[in-house]
């Protein structure tokens, strides 16, 4: 079956430090879609990447997905405290509904 | 304009019992999905309902069942309740089309004791 990877699985940085998280799919995605997850609350869509090698902003976030459509990553430049969170990536091959990585847990320091 | 609704937001069942937990989809959507998130996990696919029948299942049980009603809202049930099966269980909608973004209720958090 489907399976999509996140690595790593928690990460702490210093407030003001850079943070990535990266994606992997064991099949070709039509789509990715990325959700932020706050301590106690339910995810929330960021963004969604459908071209092969397609890359979008957010201010001081970066998404990227792989020319292959089977690995993406997010890049948050700058963490800030209101960066804590579970980031986490969904992907859909064809019409399936979306599977969601195990996530990435980020921790800021101040 | 309402997001996607979810009742009860907390529910302690015993083990065996049986538990419907409702879902009303943001306006406009019609399409609503379930998902089990376990502590510490993302988000498992459980199914999704359209037109008021399951169109695709996840990897889960057959004790796991739910329901689309005309309006679009929705009914998880899970029956013979285990231990494991205490979760938070989120629902999801989104509009038509497949490549669509989904909005997440605040979910129910059930403890199976």
């Amino acid at each position: 079956g489907q399976q999509v990877m996140q690595i790593p699985q928690y990460q702490h940085v210093q407030e003001g430090e850079d943070f990535t998280t990266y994606c992997n799919s064991s099949t070709t995605l039509s789509n990715i879609q990325w959700y932020k997850q706050r301590p106690g609350g339910h995810p929330v869509f960021l963004i969604q990447l459908v071209k092969s090698g397609e890359v979008k902003k957010q201010k001081r976030l970066t998404f990227q997905f792989g020319e292959a459509k089977k690995n993406s990553s997010l890049h948050i430049t700058a963490t800030q405290t209101t960066d804590v969170g579970t980031y986490f990536c969904a992907g859909r091959a064809g019409a399936n509904n979306l599977f969601f990585g195990t996530g990435t847990r980020l921790t800021v320091i101040p | 304009d309402a997001g996607v609704t979810q009742s009860p937001t907390h529910l302690i069942k015993t083990r065996g019992q049986q538990v419907t937990l409702r879902c009303s989809p943001k306006s406009g959507h019609d399409t609503v999905s379930w998902y089990q998130q376990a502590l510490g996990q993302g988000p498992q696919f459980i199914f999704q309902y359209y037109e008021e029948e399951e169109r695709q299942r996840g990897n889960f049980p057959d004790r796991f069942s739910g329901h689309q009603f005309p309006n679009y809202s929705s009914e998880l049930n899970v029956n013979a309740l285990l231990l494991g099966d205490s979760a938070l269980y989120l629902c999801a909608s989104r509009g038509r089309g497949w490549v669509t973004e989904a909005f997440f209720g605040q979910g129910t958090r059930l403890t199976v004791v």
